[in-house]
């Protein structure tokens, strides 16, 4: 069974804080994403990455960076995190065969007051 | 226009009743269509896929992909209350299949 975990289900941060978001995938998937998951808006893509050391912008990453030194372990980096980053944040990871079909993690769920 | 949507609900159902839930888009180039399942306070699983048109048939689940149309559907026989989840439509270009693109989802709720 492929497993994605991250590093916290409930995560408080205050404005300006850096906060670190740690996903760890054991099915050595090349793939890793980072979503984040709001109501009405759906999951957006913040980043992914398709190899160690490699990563491309998705649709909203503006305030966001992302780390990818292990292969199995992809990092989201709030630099400065504000209000309106309040938000579940989901990783996911998929291999090369098939049809791409991405595994989530159980999510974290970010409030910045 | 976005490029994949779908209606967010809620929808209620009673036990036992059929449920069809649906997407469309606007990109004829996608080829992967997939349907996941996200329990409440959980991460989406993947439930069903086809590759480009036609139905796909798991147990009380059928998937329906209508390229004409730029619909697909799922389609769930005999529903269950453990069937009260948000169902999201995906899908994905042909090189690119490690991207996909989410629908919104749509919040299934079903009444014992």
């Amino acid at each position: 069974d492929v497993k994605v975990t991250q590093s916290s289900r409930y995560l408080v941060k205050r404005t300006g804080e850096k906060v670190f978001l740690e996903c760890v995938q054991d099915m050595d998937h090349e793939n890793m994403f980072w979503y984040r998951q709001d109501p009405g808006l759906g999951l957006r893509l913040i980043y992914f990455s398709y190899d160690v050391k490699m990563k491309e912008k998705g649709d909203i990453p503006e305030g966001y960076s992302v780390s990818r030194e292990k292969k199995e372990r992809f990092s989201l980096i709030l630099e400065s995190a504000s209000t309106n980053q309040t938000s579940m944040y989901l990783c996911a990871s998929s291999g090369l065969a098939g049809v791409g079909e991405q595994y989530f993690g159980p999510g974290t769920r970010l409030t910045v007051t | 226009q976005k490029e994949v949507e779908q209606d967010p609900g809620p929808l209620s159902v009673p036990e036992g009743a059929i449920v069809s839930l649906n997407c469309t888009y606007s990109n004829s180039a996608f080829q992967y269509f997939m349907w996941y399942r996200q329990y409440s306070r959980k991460g989406p699983e993947l439930l069903m896929y086809t590759y480009s048109s036609g139905n796909k048939e798991d147990g009380r689940f059928t998937a329906q992909v209508d390229k004409s149309s730029k619909y697909i559907s799922l389609f769930i026989r005999d529903s269950q209350p453990s069937d009260s989840a948000t169902y999201l439509c995906a899908m994905s270009l042909p090189r690119s299949a490690s991207k996909i693109i989410f629908g919104s989802g749509t919040r299934l709720s079903i009444r014992p």
